[in-house]
């Protein structure tokens, strides 16, 4: 079954960038979507269509991508970015969804 | 204002089934797909499987077919996901999101508050 890599952590300072990479087979041909997860709640969508942000979220949460990777970007780290991330996309053919396991960052 | 609204949290003995429901209000629950997603206890997201509500097609993760059926009823803006045949490892919260796709997807924009399913003997 199709799978998506992430780090499984990251640790930056307050005010660094933190930059969070996903990799799969399939991400030249599908979008992926970045969702944060804080503790006990849902979550919530960050970045769509590899590059947008939805409104409400704040600019300093940008994506790219580049071949079999993505990336979010969050510049100038605030503690409450502290949270699980989670990206998500599609199988080659767009039949299956698949989340990557998951990065926890930490601000330091 | 948009909200999905889960079923209360469940205790299931091993084999049984479960039936979760997703009440939507604040838009028109035809015009966007739903997603379900589990999470095991400090574990990663899982996608489970989508459902138009307007057409009822579905599809499902090759994990689950054959144990999991997504329906809705629209004269009350609800979905539901049934899970069968459940087993201990299916211990999870289990959410329902919106999804709005039109040519493609723009990912889950608003959740569910999540449903905690105990599958224990």
């Amino acid at each position: 079954s199709y799978e998506l890599t992430q780090p499984p952590s990251v640790s930056v300072s307050p005010g660094q960038t933190a930059r969070i990479t996903c990799s799969g087979d399939a991400l030249p041909k599908q979008y992926a979507y970045w969702y944060q997860q804080k503790p006990g709640q849902a979550p919530v969508l960050v970045i769509y269509k590899d590059s947008e942000r939805p409104s409400g979220i704040p600019e300093r949460f940008s994506g790219s991508s580049s071949g079999t990777t993505v990336t979010l970007t969050i510049s100038g780290v605030q503690a409450e970015d502290e949270a699980d991330y989670y990206c998500q996309s599609a199988d080659s053919s767009g039949t299956y969804k698949v989340f990557g396991g998951g990065t926890k960052l930490t601000v330091l | 204002q948009v909200q999905l609204v889960q079923s209360g949290a469940e205790v299931k003995k091993p084999g049984a089934s479960v039936k979760v429901s997703c009440k939507a209000s604040g838009y028109t629950f035809t015009s966007y797909d739903i997603n379900w997603v589990r999470q095991a206890t400090g574990q990663g997201l899982e996608w489970m499987g989508w459902m138009n509500p307007n057409s009822g097609n579905t599809g499902y993760a090759q994990k689950f077919q054959g144990r999991v059926t997504m329906t809705r009823n629209t004269s009350i803006s609800t979905a539901y996901m049934e899970l069968s045949s459940l087993r201990s490892e299916d211990t999870a919260v289990y959410y329902c999101a919106r999804e709005l796709v039109d040519i493609v997807a723009t990912g889950n924009d608003y959740w569910g508050q999540g449903t905690l399913v105990t599958v224990s003997s």
